[in-house]
């Protein structure tokens, strides 16, 4: 089966950079997704690795690494509305849907 | 593009009552999903649709729960004789063919009472 395991919560000030870590076992692998969830709200795309090496996208970036089963989420020049939970995902074995893990609650102060 | 939307956004309902909750997919999208959230938890998939085919389905979704999408459009997901425990949010999402990036809806909040 498939199970994904990360930090619950992480704490910063505005500005410094955090890194969300995940470790994930699968019984077939389709890439390593993140979402953030404000709270109240829908589950939002960030980004997704399918193969080893870092993905950058503007102040986020995402690394994977397929032979560790290791990915992790990195969010530079924090700013207060980074503050949202965080959630790591796979996809399920017949590779449809997401399998998330129970998200990482990511709180920045001034 | 107008997104995912979701109605009701709040269902408030009595133990033992019937609810059905909608989803409207972005337009173009042949991929519907739905999940379940309880507090402090990741979404947990409950079944999917490739058009109007619901071709998974999770331990999770008992045979109290049914899902339909008739002509591959919306989708309703009803829930019958309903328990505290289903209290929870839930999500829709939608994605086109393979993508890996899926659109959630806001959700649909049930509290059983």
């Amino acid at each position: 089966g498939q199970s994904l395991e990360q930090p619950s919560e992480v704490t910063a000030v505005e500005g410094a950079i955090v890194q969300i870590n995940c470790t994930y076992q699968t019984s077939g692998f389709y890439g390593l997704s993140w979402y953030q969830q404000h709270d109240g709200g829908a589950p939002t795309f960030l980004s997704y690795n399918a193969l080893d090496g870092l993905e950058e996208t503007g102040r986020f970036s995402s690394f994977l690494s397929r032979s560790d089963s290791y990915g992790y989420l990195l969010l530079q020049e924090l700013q207060m509305k980074d503050s949202a939970s965080y959630f790591c995902a796979v996809k399920n074995q017949a590779g449809t849907a997401l399998i998330f893990g129970k998200g990482t609650t990511l709180s920045v102060s001034s | 593009d107008t997104g995912v939307s979701q109605n009701p956004r709040h269902k408030i309902t009595k133990r033992g009552q019937n609810v059905t909750f909608r989803c409207d997919p972005i337009s173009e999208h042949n991929r519907l999903y739905w999940y379940r959230q309880t507090l402090g938890q990741g979404p947990e998939f409950l079944t999917y649709f490739q058009n109007e085919a619901q071709l998974e389905k999770s331990r999770l979704l008992s045979d109290r729960f049914s899902a339909e999408r008739p002509k591959g459009s919306f989708s309703t997901l009803e829930i019958q004789r309903t328990e505290q425990g289903d209290s929870a949010m839930y999500l829709c999402a939608s994605s086109p063919g393979t993508s890996y990036e899926q659109y959630f809806g806001p959700g649909t909040r049930l509290t059983v009472t």
